[in-house]
């Protein structure tokens, strides 16, 4: 059973719009969360990690945390067509070390 | 420049062979790992190794076999054993320790095809 789980989409924003992507996940243990842009046939590069309850902004990236609700959420301000990519959301029991996977989103930014 | 390489970048089996997939990584971390990845999925933990002559089983450990002789070196020998074994192989590599970022960062990867 996925202990991370986001909607495969696709998730398709016009270009200079929000786009909000969504992960619960069902182990509170899970601490620490990360957020993974995939381009296609390229490796996971690392944008976003969130540890405390609320809003952590970087640029037009913006990351948000409930860990009562047990969801995490990836918020993109006008969004540009290279932002078109899956988007992984992993999460992090510190005990273990290990990174827990989504199935990851994938964005598409129409111009 | 420091990073993590992985090599090759493609690499074809035939039935039977075993394959060794390599990884190194400069950025003095501990922990490495790796995971496999099938079109339109997420990523699953094959191995991972917190230090040097140390490594444990993830989730789909069957058929692969790792080592871990040097810090900087976690190569992957995908075995005849592994039934469906073409996937994308990604490496990862992050700071050993409890502290909240422990962000991982990977490699470029090696696409696996069976023939």
């Amino acid at each position: 059973q996925k202990e991370v789980e986001q909607n495969s989409g696709p998730l398709s924003v016009p270009e200079g719009a929000i786009a909000s992507l969504n992960c619960t996940y069902s182990d509170r243990g899970s601490q620490s969360f990360f957020w993974y842009r995939q381009y296609s046939g390229k490796s996971p590069e690392l944008i976003m990690s969130i540890y405390s309850n609320g809003d952590k902004e970087d640029g037009r990236f913006t990351a948000q945390l409930n860990k009562a609700s047990q969801y995490v959420s990836l918020l993109i301000r006008d969004s540009q067509p290279s932002d078109s990519a899956t988007y992984l959301c992993a999460g992090l029991v510190y005990a273990g070390n290990m990174l827990t996977f989504g199935g990851g989103t994938r964005l598409m930014v129409k111009p | 420049d420091g990073g993590i390489t992985q090599s090759p970048k493609y690499l074809f089996r035939k039935e039977g062979q075993n394959v060794t997939l390599s990884c190194e990584q400069n950025l003095n971390h501990d922990a490495m790992y790796w995971y496999r990845q099938d079109p339109g999925q997420g990523l699953r933990l094959i191995y991972y190794s917190q230090i040097v002559n140390d490594f444990q089983k993830g989730d789909i450990a069957e058929g692969y076999s790792v080592s871990r002789e040097k810090k900087e070196s976690f190569p992957l020998t995908v075995t005849s054993a592994q039934k469906n074994p073409t996937a994308f192989y990604l490496c990862a590599s992050s700071i050993q320790g409890i502290i909240p970022h422990n962000e991982q960062f990977f490699g470029p990867g090696t696409r696996l095809t069976v023939l």
